[in-house]
Formats: structure tokens, sequence, C-alpha cells
């Protein structure tokens, strides 16, 4: 089954403990993207990336990294976690051939950084 | 600036009814790319519809169309007829050309009451 997958789905820290999500597509998708969902501000885009060591900024970068070292991974690192970046994180990817293609999403991680 | 205004926050119709979702974009770009997107209770982001900034011709899928101006900027959906398994957050993206960088709106909640 075609999917993007994300772990883990929930997940509560605290403030400094460092932090990976996951995320990995079987689509052989070059394109792959994470947004941050908060309430009353939508989807913001945190990074994307449009191949492999190919990785950029979105909205809203600050206190996030990532690595695009194979194709169908593209982990979110949180170095030392914030209150403020407590949101439901999803993962997204899409063929890079022609930006209008749509974007299929993983389930969502819901992190709560105490 | 590039920007997706969702002015409606939530709206609740009874069922068989229809509603207008409204979606006004900015944009300096000539060419860019339009989304709705569709996310039911159960938090999974479903892609509904995309359209360039050189098609403006009106689209119908069931009971689903979607307006496109350029003259108003807007891309408005439109539910006809509508459903309690309508009731769904429903987000309107834009990706301005040269850049795969999306930029969604807040979000209008749909409540479709039976």
């Amino acid at each position: 089954e075609a999917q993007v997958t994300q772990n883990p789905r929930y997940l509560i820290t605290v403030t400094g403990k460092k932090l990976t999500v996951t995320c990995s597509q079987n689509m052989n998708h070059e394109y792959m993207s994470w947004y941050r969902q908060d309430p009353g501000l939508g989807l913001r885009q945190i990074y994307y990336s449009m191949n492999v060591e190919v990785t950029d900024k979105g909205d809203v970068p600050e206190g996030y990294k990532v690595s695009r070292k194979e194709k169908r991974n593209f982990p979110l690192i949180l170095e030392s976690p914030s209150p403020n970046q407590t949101s439901l994180y999803f993962c997204a990817s899409s063929l890079r051939s022609s930006p209008y293609n749509e974007q299929f999403f993983g389930p969502g991680t819901r992190l709560t950084v105490l | 600036a590039q920007k997706v205004t969702q002015a409606q926050t939530e709206i609740s119709v009874v069922e068989k009814e229809d509603v207008t979702l409204d979606c006004v974009y900015e944009t300096r770009d000539t060419t860019y790319y339009l989304f709705w997107y569709k996310q039911p209770p159960s938090g999974e982001l479903v892609f509904l519809i995309r359209r360039n900034s050189f098609d403006e011709q009106n689209e119908i899928s069931g009971r689903y169309s979607w307006n496109f101006q350029k003259s108003t900027s807007s891309f408005n959906f439109t539910i006809t007829a509508s459903q309690v398994v309508d009731s769904a957050v429903y987000f309107c993206a834009l990706m301005p050309s040269g850049t795969y960088k999306y930029i969604f709106g807040t979000g209008t909640r749909l409540k479709v009451l039976a």
C-alpha cells in the first residue's frame, strides 16, 4: 500500500531533550516536506526537500533540523525542544516532476513539550 | 508577499444545504498553483483539487465545484447538497512558480448538521 508513515504518532517530552520524528514514504517520491499545524494558524511549512541531499527552509524552520540521506526517509530533528514546539506535525511527499503534483500526507505526530 | 486567506473560520450548515468556502490568495508571480485539501475529524489530510494559474476553467466533481477567478485572486470551493460526511476542516494552499514552498491558509471548519 502506497503510504507515508510517521513515528512516533504521539510523544510527550521535556524541554531540551533532543528528539527525532521519522518520516518514510514508499512511493519513490522525490519531494518531501514537514509541516506543523496549530490552532488558528493552519499548516505552516517547516522544511522541504526536493531530492536526496537537497533541503530548504520553509516558513518556520527555527528550532528544527532535517536531513535527506535516502530518498524514502526525511526525519525531523528537534535538537532542544521548547514548549512553543508543541504542535501536530505532518510529513508529506509528492513526485517532483511538477510542482503541480498533489502531496500525500502522513497520519501526523502529536508532540507535547513540557 | 505570498499569502492565503480563508476568512471563514467556521461554518455550520444543515444537511442538503449548499455551502461555499472562500479562498483569497496573494502572489506577485504570474505562474502559480492552487490546491484544496480536506482534513476530516480523523485527522489525515486528503488532496481534493489542484489548479494552475493559466487554467481558469471552473471544475465540477460530483457535489464539489471550484471557481477560480484571477481577477479577484480567489479560488472558492462549493459543496452542493452538503452531507454530514463533508464535515471537516478545509485548507486552501498556494505554491508560487519557481519554488517548492507551499503556503496554506488557516483553514475553514465546516460542520454539516443532520
